[in-house]
């Protein structure tokens, strides 16, 4: 069962608009949340995460929204960069209860086109 | 810090070899995962150590999966014999206790095999 779930697994957008990356998961014992990117012939980078007691977390043109109600979260990139083109990765944990371990998404595909 | 170091980058091996993935952590680094990538399931934790010792293998396929980490600066991850459906990229990450679940990952071993 996959308790982090990245829908869309492509996702184009044009240079300086914004791209919208969704997260969805299932276990609400999940307190922690983080997207990473990825490059081809790379390991994943982390570039920002959430806390559950929070709803937004903002670091330059990377903003993560969080709703706990309906288990979402999403990430907002603005403006888009052709260096943004890369593989991004939800990643959730329980962390408060001791948890270490990341359970990631499928990943989604970022293109942004010039 | 070179930062996290797996080996080989690639590995091709027939049906029913054996087949041993090295990583070496980040010095000082308390915590050791082995994920695997495909695309169906994006990225899988197989096993993950704290101060060198398995926290949970949950995540392992099946018997022919093994890991060690003998020491605090060596890992590795053994399939015997391997498998077609084996193939994968297979990233091993360190992270810090307290580090808020960011890790560091390796560059990956692509494993076909054929």
């Amino acid at each position: 069962d996959q308790q982090v779930k990245q829908n869309s697994p492509s996702l184009s957008v044009q240079e300086g608009r914004i791209s919208i990356l969704n997260c969805d998961y299932t276990n609400s014992m999940f307190d922690y949340f983080l997207w990473y990117k990825k490059y081809p012939a790379e390991g994943p980078t982390f570039l920002i995460s959430i806390s559950s007691i929070k709803d937004k977390n903002e670091d330059g043109r990377f903003t993560v929204f969080l709703n706990k109600s309906a288990k979402h979260l999403s990430l907002h990139i603005v403006p888009s960069q052709p260096g943004d083109s890369a593989v991004y990765f939800c990643a959730a944990s329980a962390l408060n209860q001791g948890a270490q371990k990341l359970v990631f998404g499928q990943g989604t595909r970022l293109t942004i086109n010039p | 810090d070179a930062g996290v170091i797996q080996s080989p980058r690639h590995e091709v091996t027939e049906m029913g070899q054996e087949v041993t993935l090295r990583c070496k952590p980040i010095s000082g680094h308390d915590y050791l995962f082995w994920y695997r990538q495909t695309m169906m399931r994006g990225l899988e934790l197989l096993i993950y150590f704290n101060n060198n010792v398995p926290i949970d293998d949950s995540g392992m396929p099946e018997d022919r999966f093994s890991a060690k980490m003998p020491n605090a600066s060596f890992s590795t991850l053994k399939i015997q014999p391997s498998e077609p459906r084996d193939s994968a990229v297979y990233f091993c990450a360190s992270s810090l206790a307290g580090g808020q679940g960011t890790y560091t990952f390796g560059s990956g071993t692509r494993l076909t095999v054929v």
